[in-house]
């Protein structure tokens, strides 16, 4: 069976650090790889998406990148935290391709703080 | 992308059936009705999805009208554990498969 594994499950950052949060799928090849942000009180928002290795779609302009190193693992990165980069980080899979008959499944998330 | 519009809030009663409601009246005819939930601090939990028909599994039983307008998220048996934010979402055809979240409805069970 598929599982997919986020870390770390919490994070404390200062204003102007760097950041790392990876993904990783296991037990399926080529998937779709996404990475969502929940700010406090808010809905889900998509940030990128990705259909193949070193493929990464941005879906709105910010301080954070995305990379695809491997077929199955998906970084979140950024340079310098803002304060506004605070929030629950969510990584998700779905089979590769265009299936809109398959659903994306999600991990247990990454809660960031900036300080 | 095709809108989607659920209730804020509902509340439900232990044991009782929880029918959460969403209306999808711009959705067209190759696009997919999700339902996700997700439970405080935790990531969306895929219940159910569908096209035309109705859809029923281990979770939950999903209600699509005719007209496709609409759908019903029907919870059997609601336990505390149901309470939850569900977010009815319409899966467009777009590049990257992915899913748009609305604002969704936060369930409350009550003892």
């Amino acid at each position: 069976s598929q599982t997919i594994h986020q870390w770390p499950a919490t994070l404390v950052q200062p204003v102007g650090s760097p950041l790392s949060l990876e993904c990783t799928v296991e037990g399926t090849s080529n998937p779709n790889l996404y990475w969502y942000r929940q700010a406090a009180g808010r809905g889900l928002q998509l940030l990128f998406y990705s259909v193949g290795i070193g493929q990464i779609s941005s879906e709105v302009p910010q301080n954070l990148s995305a990379s695809r190193p491997q077929d199955r693992q998906f970084i979140l990165s950024s340079k310098k935290l803002l304060l506004s980069d605070s929030g629950f980080y969510l990584c998700a899979w779905s089979v590769p391709g265009y299936s809109y008959n398959s659903p994306l499944h999600f991990g247990n998330g990454t809660r960031l703080t900036v300080t | 992308d095709a809108k989607t519009t659920q209730p804020p809030s509902m509340d439900c009663a232990e044991g009782r059936a929880a029918n959460l409601p969403c209306n999808h009246s711009t959705i067209s005819g190759n696009e997919y009705v999700y339902w996700y939930r997700q439970i405080h601090s935790q990531g969306p939990q895929y219940i159910i999805h569908g096209l035309k028909n109705n859809e029923t599994n281990e979770m939950a039983s999903l209600i699509i009208t005719e007209d496709r307008k609409s759908s019903t998220l029907i919870l059997p048996h609601a336990t505390l554990r149901d309470t939850a934010v569900y977010y009815c979402i319409v899966r467009v055809r777009t590049s990257g498969s992915r899913l748009t979240f609305g604002e969704g409805t936060q369930l409350t069970v009550n003892p």
